[in-house]
């Protein structure tokens, strides 16, 4: 069975400094991972998604995060967090079909200070 | 602007009462789905739709019910609400390839008092 795994679910870091969500995923095939962010009181927005192509992605607001499969991991980075940063980030793993569902971990919120 | 819109957006409502939750998109997508989340929990699949007349239910159980009868309407019913079913209710929709990208609604916060 698919299952996504989000260690430390509060992270916080200073203004500037380097951002590192850490994802890891268990799947008994090749999974599609994606990883959203959620502002609050707001619905989810995409970040990037991996779908086996390029092992590293990059996605919007210059996050990007690389495939490993040897660590079944996919770790979020961003070089320099900014305010506008702060929100809760999910990650998710879909083995794609006709369903496309999503199984999404418990979430990471990122705190970002000045 | 193709989006996807929710309503309402809070709704606080007593034992018992019938309520709908309204999803639309204006992406022309098939796919449509209903998630539910607890407060830092994660997201769990309650119901989703290939299709018009086409409803599943998801991973997680719900009392709640949906239908399709438009492309672009998903709304979800729930005949007589509890406080367990406060929660946020939240709406994506996709299209139909294998990797399409769900995109998300903002979200309905619903509390039965």
């Amino acid at each position: 069975a698919q299952s996504v795994t989000q260690l430390g679910s509060h992270v916080s870091v200073s203004e500037g400094a380097l951002v590192l969500l850490r994802c890891n995923y268990s799947s008994s095939v090749p999974p599609y991972l994606f990883w959203y962010v959620q502002y609050p009181n707001q619905g989810l927005q995409l970040l990037l998604k991996y779908t086996s192509a390029a092992t590293l992605v990059k996605g919007i607001n210059g996050f990007e995060a690389e495939f490993k499969k040897s660590e079944t991991s996919f770790h979020l980075t961003k070089p320099s967090a900014h305010m506008s940063d702060a929100a809760e980030y999910f990650c998710a793993v879909s083995l794609g079909g006709a369903t496309n569902k999503l199984i999404f971990g418990t979430g990471t919120l990122l705190a970002v200070q000045p | 602007e193709a989006d996807i819109y929710q309503t309402p957006r809070y709704l606080v409502i007593g034992t018992g009462k019938k309520i709908t939750l309204e999803c639309s998109q204006t992406m022309g997508h098939d796919k449509m789905y209903w998630y539910q989340q607890d407060p830092g929990m994660e997201l769990h699949l309650i119901h989703y739709s290939y299709g018009v007349n086409s409803t599943e239910k998801g991973d997680l159980s719900s009392e709640s019910t949906v239908s399709r009868i438009r492309t672009e309407h998903f709304p979800l019913t729930l005949e007589s609400a509890r406080p367990s079913h406060t929660s946020q209710y939240l709406c994506a929709s996709s299209e139909l390839g294998l990797t399409d990208t769900q995109y998300f609604g903002p979200g309905t916060r619903l509390t039965v008092l």
